[in-house]
């Protein structure tokens, strides 16, 4: 299975900034997945991103607030605009293909202040 | 929306003892997952079922998917101190692309030496 890396692995933003999170994947993959767990919860999904096209947003999620990009098959960003302390949350990327185990990263644990 | 109802929210047992996490839904779904997470982690895949009553042994923990795919269970015997960690149950949902999960609420176990 693919083995994803992410960083930052932590972060602590000031209100109103942005920061983007990188997702590498050591192997091409079909599906990359971003993923949402906020404290003492457990993962929503966010996004699914697409390949060389608009990434596909979940209810609850809209491109401004959660602009994701993936230019090739091993990577891709996810960026949290204009944050406020309800942003802050661990981020997982998510990636694999067709009948593949599906991969996490280690996260990305926002606080935003 | 599809919802997964997974239980108990919390278990705390002693070394030795048996437990048993339900997930539960309204739905079927294509495939159900589960997952074990440790903190700074993302979630490690245990085992996927896809088949109807189907019943997977992975060492002390038995994994069973209902007949009618809306529901499973986890059942571990003799709990260690290593088993302690978040575990998720998350479903496939039909008609649905590869990947795109409907987490549990997770159940946060304990086991005490």
């Amino acid at each position: 299975s693919a083995v994803i890396s992410q960083k930052p692995s932590r972060d602590i933003c000031q209100r109103g900034t942005s920061l983007t999170i990188q997702c590498q994947v050591d192997s091409q993959v079909t599906m990359m997945f971003w993923y949402r767990q906020q404290p003492g919860q457990s993962l929503t999904l966010i996004a699914t991103a697409n390949q060389g096209s608009e990434a596909t947003y979940e209810s609850g999620f809209v491109i401004d607030k959660f602009p994701i990009s993936r230019p090739n098959l091993t990577f891709s960003t996810l960026t949290v605009s204009n944050m406020s302390p309800e942003d802050s949350s661990i981020y997982l990327c998510s990636a694999g293909s067709g009948a593949n185990v599906l991969t996490f990263g280690a996260g990305s644990r926002l606080t935003v202040l | 929306t599809q919802l997964l109802e997974q239980s108990p929210q919390f278990l705390s047992i002693q070394e030795g003892e048996n437990l048993t996490v339900y997930c539960n839904s309204s739905s079927v779904f294509s495939s159900l997952q589960w997952y074990r997470q440790e903190p700074g982690e993302g979630p490690v895949l245990l085992v996927t079922v896809v088949t109807g009553g189907e019943v997977k042994k992975l060492k002390r923990l038995t994994f069973q998917f209902g007949d009618a795919r809306k529901d499973s269970s986890l059942h571990i015997t003799a709990a260690q101190p290593g088993d302690t960690g978040l575990y998720l149950c998350a479903g496939e949902s039909t008609g649905t692309s590869y990947g795109k999960l409907t987490f549990g609420q997770g159940t946060i176990l304990t086991v005490h030496p």
